[in-house]
């Protein structure tokens, strides 16, 4: 059981906007930033969006990401099938005292 | 180009220790805070540990905790993991990644920027 609540999978046509939820709780996304990472099979994961919304070098602007309250989302619009991959959120848990991880969503376009 | 390059995985039996290693090209190191992160297979993402770039900080997932030790060694630019008492439960692919501008407990911390490309441990 994930400290950050995910859905396990998020489909769409390429051409389409798709959203992921990050759900967590006042001593992590309520407190803290919220950070997106992007994997493909097989290998590491990229750093895709940074505290809460800002875009890592490189990556397109069809990638957004967004937060509010104890939540978290990142917008992904123009979808193309690259970009099928596994996306996770993070953020520091000052509870917990460590970095928590979102099981996961599995994008398929 | 950035990269880091991690080494020292492999098969173990539960019980035993195995120390891994990580070192970091195209960039200073020893200037940066580093992390260690797992995953289990089929599994998703879980943080293990970080240090500092002096090593004056070190904070460790409760999972590893009294059983791994982060460590680095700055004049050979160089990160390590020393695993002791593995459990089956340890067995996973295990990347470091460099913080990009201060360590995760940090409110300037700025995420993973550089990850390596991972090294498997499997304790069985």
């Amino acid at each position: 059981q994930s400290v950050l609540t995910q859905p396990p999978s998020v489909s769409g046509t390429p051409g389409q906007r798709v959203t992921i939820s990050c759900s967590g709780s006042s001593s992590n996304i309520g407190n803290n930033y919220v950070f997106w990472y992007q994997q493909f099979p097989g290998t590491a994961p990229t750093l895709l969006i940074y505290r809460n919304f800002q875009r890592s070098s490189g990556v397109p602007d069809r990638f957004s990401g967004s937060k509010s309250g104890t939540s978290a989302s990142l917008a992904i619009s123009g979808l193309r099938p690259q970009d099928a991959a596994e996306y996770y959120c993070s953020a520091w848990d000052d509870r917990l005292s460590r970095l928590v991880f979102g099981g996961g969503t599995k994008l398929t376009v | 180009e950035l990269q880091l390059v991690e080494s020292g995985g492999g098969l173990v039996k539960p019980g035993g220790s195995l120390r891994l290693s990580c070192a970091g090209s195209g960039f200073t190191l020893s200037s940066h805070s580093m992390t260690w992160v797992r995953q289990a297979p089929g599994k998703g993402l879980e943080w293990v540990a970080s240090i500092s770039s002096s090593a004056s900080s070190i904070y460790y997932a409760d999972s590893v905790r009294g059983r791994f030790t982060i460590f680095r060694d700055n004049a050979k630019e160089s990160l390590f993991l020393q695993m002791s008492s593995l459990r089956v439960e340890d067995t996973a692919v295990y990347f470091c990644a460099r913080d990009q501008y201060a360590i995760v407990a940090s409110p300037n911390y700025y995420g993973m920027d550089v990850w390596g490309q991972g090294t498997t441990v499997t304790v069985s």
